[in-house]
């Protein structure tokens, strides 16, 4: 089945340990896009990618940085995690910016 | 003020009850407005629809939107164990940032057998 695989499903790392999440899609969408959602909160929009072009919100901190090497993978790079960046990570994708976006099962990340 | 407000429950019925789930919101730029339910360990998958004002059904399934009041409502027909979960209601504009999916917190809900 076509869809959206995100490695690892739990992470764990120690406070300023540099930390990669990766997602994957069989979907051959061109937009990527990566969430973070604490708990009992609204996913928030970390970045997106359309194709190459490469879109950061404007809150999301410096710590977080991405990666799409080609249409089927991103990358989530956290440099220096802190206590607060624990959270769900979400991947999703889109055929262009629709309302419809795809989402993979998420990766839960822990800070130690 | 949040763009999106959704109560967060969490909301527990008995099977069979009819389910209310709404949102406010402030931004009267959104256009098209989303319903994604949330299962447990998984990503938020796509409900429901609705672009501009107007009621849509689908199977147990309606969606409400009212601009002018900027409030938008989720029901649940007959409701099933199944359909336990948390209930994301999101919002989108048109162009620029305001196609970036808004969403708000989310109601978890629990249908009792």
């Amino acid at each position: 089945d076509a869809m959206v695989i995100q490695n690892p499903r739990y992470q764990v790392t120690q406070f300023g340990k540099p930390v990669t999440l990766s997602c994957s899609q069989t979907l051959n969408h061109n937009v990527m896009y990566w969430y973070q959602q604490k708990s009992s909160q609204a996913p928030k929009l970390l970045f997106h990618y359309y194709d190459k072009d490469f879109n950061n919100e404007a809150d999301t901190p410096d710590n977080f940085q991405s990666r799409r090497p080609n249409t089927s993978f991103c990358f989530l790079d956290i440099r220096s995690p802190g206590l607060g960046d624990a959270a769900m990570y979400l991947c999703a994708t889109s055929p262009g910016v629709t309302y419809e976006q795809y989402f993979g099962p998420g990766t839960r990340l822990t800070v130690t | 003020q949040k763009e999106v407000e959704q109560d967060p429950g969490p909301l527990s019925v008995p099977e069979g009850a009819i389910v209310s789930l709404n949102c406010t919101y402030s931004n009267s730029a959104f256009q098209y407005f989303m319903w994604y339910r949330q299962y447990s360990r998984k990503g938020p998958e796509l409900l429901m629809y609705t672009y501009s004002s107007g009621n849509k059904e689908d199977g147990r399934f309606t969606a409400q939107v009212d601009k002018s009041s900027k409030y938008i409502s989720l029901f649940i027909r007959d409701s099933q164990p199944s359909d336990s979960a948390t209930y994301l209601c999101a919002m989108k504009g048109v162009g620029g940032s305001q196609g970036n999916l808004i969403f708000g917190k989310g109601t978890k809900l629990s249908v009792k057998p």
